[in-house]
């Protein structure tokens, strides 16, 4: 069974444009959070979604913005791209509801911004 | 609000000795808790994790971790480093009860180097 998968793997935009992230989460699995991590440091959480609703956001401005689809895949958003948004971009899936914690991350992807 | 702290950025062991990777939380409820490896340009991995149930816990790859409540620390080990256990690990919290909405909050990381 194929693990949670994000595209595109590696990504290089200049400063004030905008780019869209993808997640597929596992199979079965209906919450989707986003992490954002910058070299050298841990994850920051950004956004979850559960049953396509916005249950969770952490302290990132407006500029970022999340979706989660019928199918449950999930998009992250990021306008107006500031050189400190340059960072690794994971998503995270689990099954929501009662489930605990979050088990299973993608690769991530890597976003470079000049 | 909840925070995690890992003690040491880096540890350096030598194949075949203990490893000893150091976390404390802060919560004013005991929460549950993670531990995470993160080998390069990978994403993470879910090694084991703590929701109170038996306060030691027994990962995958040798790994266990006990949670202490008095100490409020959540201690990984393993009783004899490999080689591939080079890598880094991240101790993790979340608030208890309720449905998994709630938010991961990671500690700093510590880069675990394994001599041979």
């Amino acid at each position: 069974d194929a693990g949670v998968t994000q595209s595109p793997t590696h990504l290089i935009k200049t400063r004030g444009q905008q780019v869209t992230l993808r997640c597929s989460p596992i199979s079965g699995h209906k919450s989707v959070s986003w992490y954002q991590q910058v070299l050298g440091q841990g994850p920051q959480f950004i956004f979850q979604y559960y049953e396509k609703e916005e249950r969770g956001r952490g302290n990132f401005p407006d500029r970022f913005s999340a979706r989660q689809f019928p199918n449950y895949s999930s998009e992250l958003n990021v306008n107006a791209l500031l050189l400190g948004d340059s960072a690794l971009y994971l998503c995270a899936s689990s099954l929501g509801g009662l489930e605990v914690g979050v088990g299973f991350f993608g690769p991530g992807t890597r976003l470079t911004v000049l | 609000a909840q925070s995690v702290t890992q003690l040491g950025s880096h540890v350096s062991v030598s194949e075949g000795a203990l490893v000893l990777l150091r976390c404390n939380y802060s919560s004013s409820v005991p929460p549950y808790l993670f531990w995470y490896v993160q080998y390069p340009n990978q994403g993470l991995q879910l090694l084991l994790k703590y929701t109170s149930a038996a306060t030691l816990v027994k990962g995958i790859n040798g790994f266990e971790a006990e949670f202490k409540k008095s100490e409020t620390s959540f201690h990984l080990t393993k009783p004899s480093a490999h080689m591939s256990d080079a890598a880094e690990y991240f101790c993790a919290s979340r608030n208890a009860g309720g449905t998994s909405y709630g938010k991961l909050t990671f500690g700093q990381g510590t880069i675990l180097t394994v001599h041979p």
